[in-house]
C-alpha cells in the first residue's frame, strides 16, 4: 500500500467542467507537490507546497488552483480546462521541501482527459 | 539551463543480461540523484538515492553510480528479469533553484 494516495485514478472532463484531484499522505510528511506528465516528456513540477503554504507556483495557469487545507491532503482544482491539459498528475510528498537528503514519494497519478 | 537526459529512450534485452541505463545532467553542483521506477500507467517508486558526496548506491541487483565532474550518473541492472520491465527515471536536485529535475527516462523491455 503506498503512503500517497490520490484520487480519482481516471477522471474525463468536458472544456467547461470543474472537478478537483485530490492527495494524501500517510507518511507524516511536511511538503507536498503537484507534477504534470505528459506522453514522452518530463515530468513537470506544478506546485511545492510545505506546510500548507504555496512555496512554488512553476508558471502554471490559472485554471489550475491548488489548495493545501493540512500536511496531509493536497487538491488540484480544475476549471475550463483545455485539451492539451489531458496527462497523468502525480502527487508526491517529501520531509521537507527543500531539504536535500529526502527521498520523494510518489502517488499512482490521476489520469485526466479532458474532451 | 538545468537538464537531465536519459539515454537510450528505449532499450530491449533478454532475460538474464545485465544492463547499464545513463543519466546525464549539466550542472555539477547538485544535491543528490535519485532513480526511480514507472510502471506503465502508475506513479514512481523510488530505487536508489544518491547524495553529492557518494559514489555510489546499491540495493539488491541495482546499483547506481555517480560522477558529478563528468555530470554523469548510470544505474546498473544485474541479471536482469522480465519484472524488471519497466521506465526508469533518473532526477536531480539541483542546489540553485531547490528543485528535483526529471530526465525523460528510458523505457525497458526484458524479453523472457
Amino acid at each position: 500500500e503506498t503512503g500517497v494516495t490520490q484520487t480519482p485514478r481516471h477522471l474525463v472532463m468536458g472544456m467547461t467542467n470543474k472537478k478537483s484531484l485530490k492527495c494524501e499522505q500517510h507518511l507524516g510528511h511536511n511538503a507536498m507537490y503537484w507534477y504534470k506528465q505528459s506522453a514522452k516528456k518530463p515530468l513537470e513540477l506544478m506546485f511545492v507546497y510545505s506546510l500548507e503554504e504555496r512555496v512554488e507556483n512553476n508558471s502554471v495557469p490559472s485554471r489550475f488552483s491548488p489548495e493545501c487545507p493540512n500536511s496531509s491532503h493536497l487538491f488540484l482544482h480544475l476549471h475550463t480546462l483545455q485539451p492539451e491539459d489531458s496527462a497523468l498528475y502525480l502527487c508526491a510528498s517529501s520531509q521537507e521541501a527543500r531539504a536535500t537528503g529526502n527521498t520523494i514519494y510518489f502517488g499512482e497519478g490521476s489520469w485526466l482527459t479532458v474532451v | 539551463k538545468q537538464e537531465v537526459t536519459q539515454i537510450p529512450a528505449a532499450l530491449s534485452v533478454p532475460e538474464g543480461e545485465n544492463l547499464v541505463l545513463n543519466c546525464s545532467f549539466t550542472d555539477s553542483a547538485i544535491y543528490n540523484l535519485q532513480w526511480f521506477r514507472q510502471d506503465p500507467g502508475k506513479g514512481l517508486t523510488s530505487l536508489l538515492l544518491i547524495q553529492s558526496s557518494q559514489r555510489e548506491q546499491t540495493s539488491g541487483r541495482l546499483n547506481a553510480s555517480l560522477d558529478k565532474s563528468s555530470g554523469r550518473s548510470t544505474l546498473y541492472i544485474a541479471a536482469s528479469q522480465p519484472g524488471d520491465s519497466a521506465t526508469y527515471l533518473c532526477a536531480v536536485f539541483y542546489n540553485q533553484g531547490g528543485k528535483l529535475i526529471f530526465g525523460q527516462g528510458t523505457e525497458l523491455s526484458v524479453k523472457p
